[in-house]
């Protein structure tokens, strides 16, 4: 099980750009990497997936290098709003598991 | 919208009272799981169906149960809980085939669960 690696927590502020780096040295071939966004007490929303380079959406960029052992999430212009707890998470497919292994995460804070 | 429904959201139960917490969606995804979550913990996969077909985390304790009548709804029954099942419990769905899609998973607003 590919085991991920992220700061517990990170301070910014509004308007800036934020950049959430995961490591992940033991990434199998197969494995997408995902993030997910959660609010307290709610359920964590899907922000963005990749397998490698660059993916964009209306939300987020994800960027993984060639290698892939780690990934970043990248944040542009946060507001107040933004202020969460970001997971990184990297698939299971060595055992074919569907399921989702949540790490620690990390702690985003915005300030005005 | 399409969605994944959580009911009720808050549930006080008292201690080794049987509780059932249910979840419905109407994303028509084959997959459905739950998770527990604790106070500033991430979330933890207890079990999760793929279409009827019933997958237990091996951890999972035997006093929490799962029931999937049909495609929409899925139940998390409690046998006898204790204090130390108070918790977050959430739901989540995820297309079928593959793997890209289970990581893809959406989730339901939770049910907050006290046991007094």
């Amino acid at each position: 099980l590919a085991k991920t690696t992220q700061p517990i927590s990170m301070d910014s502020y509004e308007g800036q750009e934020v950049n959430i780096t995961c490591s992940h040295n033991n990434i199998a071939t197969n494995d997408y990497i995902t993030w997910y966004q959660q609010f307290p007490s709610q359920g964590p929303r899907f922000i963005i997936q990749g397998y490698k380079t660059k993916v964009t959406n209306e939300v987020a960029s994800l960027f993984i290098p060639a290698d892939r052992k780690s990934s970043t999430l990248s944040l542009p212009r946060v507001s107040l709003s933004d202020t969460a707890v970001y997971y990184c998470l990297v698939g299971d497919q060595y055992t074919g598991r569907r399921a989702l292994t949540f790490g620690s995460g990390t702690r985003l804070q915005v300030q005005p | 919208d399409a969605m994944v429904i959580q009911n009720p959201r808050y549930q006080v139960t008292q201690f080794g009272k049987p509780v059932t917490l249910s979840c419905s969606q109407t994303l028509n995804h084959n997959v459905m799981y739950w998770y527990q979550q604790k106070s500033s913990q991430a979330p933890k996969l207890l079990f999760h169906y793929y279409d009827k077909d019933f997958n237990n985390e091996a951890d999972t304790p035997d006093n929490f149960q799962s029931r999937r009548p049909n495609t929409s709804f899925c139940f998390l029954d409690i046998r006898s809980p204790g204090l130390g099942d108070a918790a977050m419990y959430l739901c989540a769905t995820s297309r079928g085939g593959g793997l890209a899609s289970a990581y893809e998973q959406y989730f339901g607003p939770g049910t907050r669960l006290t046991v007094t």
